[in-house]
């Protein structure tokens, strides 16, 4: 595609359920980034892929989320047991470098609200 | 700890004016440093980056930011202000040879008429 998509656009859930947030990334690009906007807060870093694996997933709050990317492309972050404090608007970006100097195409954004 | 702070969460000016929007960066080994902005219910969009080259980066739109090693800042500027620019501004480092990407809160830039 042309840019990174995200889905879907908008997420309503009940507290306790589970989600799931899919990224697709620019074609090639192997670096994938996940990140939680908060209401008037920057974006913050949840986890970082470089091809399959996770090369830093320190920003992951707790073991309630979980992102994986199995064929180095599209990625999904997986929230568990959810909580009204998940509500937030999750990014992602991809990058065609190894190496977080090179600029990351960000997508629009999934808004999960949690009630 | 790595760090980047914006030093105002709002700046205000007249159109045609000059924008000037501070960022400082905890001192550590020589970062990666870009500024993005966010429009609107848009994705956000870089501006420019410094990435050890020349100190003085110029971007889209008539943007500029000097990386000053000495005052661990990289103050984001434009000499004419367009009613165009109103966005969320983004400071953002990547400390060399990691991956973790740290934003700043933001600041808001309004351009009045």
């Amino acid at each position: 595609g042309a840019g990174v998509s995200q889905t879907p656009s908008n997420k309503v859930t009940e507290k306790g359920k589970y989600v799931e947030l899919r990224c697709d990334p620019i074609s090639g690009h192997t670096a994938l980034y996940w990140y939680r906007q908060s209401l008037g807060q920057g974006p913050e870093f949840l986890i970082y892929f470089q091809g399959t694996g996770a090369a830093d997933d320190s920003g992951l709050p707790n073991d309630r989320f979980f992102a994986v990317r199995p064929e180095g492309s599209v990625s999904t972050l997986k929230i568990q047991r959810t909580e009204r404090g998940d509500s937030a608007v999750y990014l992602c970006a991809s990058s065609p470098g190894g190496r977080g100097n090179t600029e990351a195409f960000f997508g629009q954004g999934t808004r999960l609200t949690v009630v | 700890a790595q760090s980047v702070t914006q030093l105002d969460s709002h700046v205000s000016v007249s159109e045609g004016t000059p924008v000037l929007l501070r960022c400082n960066y905890s001192s550590s080994y020589s970062p990666s440093l870009f500024w993005y902005v966010q429009h609107p219910n848009k994705g956000l969009q870089l501006l420019l980056k410094y990435t050890s080259a020349a100190t003085l980066v110029k971007g889209i739109n008539g943007f500029e930011a000097e990386f000053k090693k000495s005052e661990t800042s990289f103050h984001l500027t434009k000499p004419s202000a367009h009613m165009s620019d109103a966005a969320e501004y983004f400071c953002v480092v990547v400390y060399t040879g990691g991956f973790k990407t740290i934003f700043g809160a933001g600041t808001r830039l309004f351009v009045k008429a």
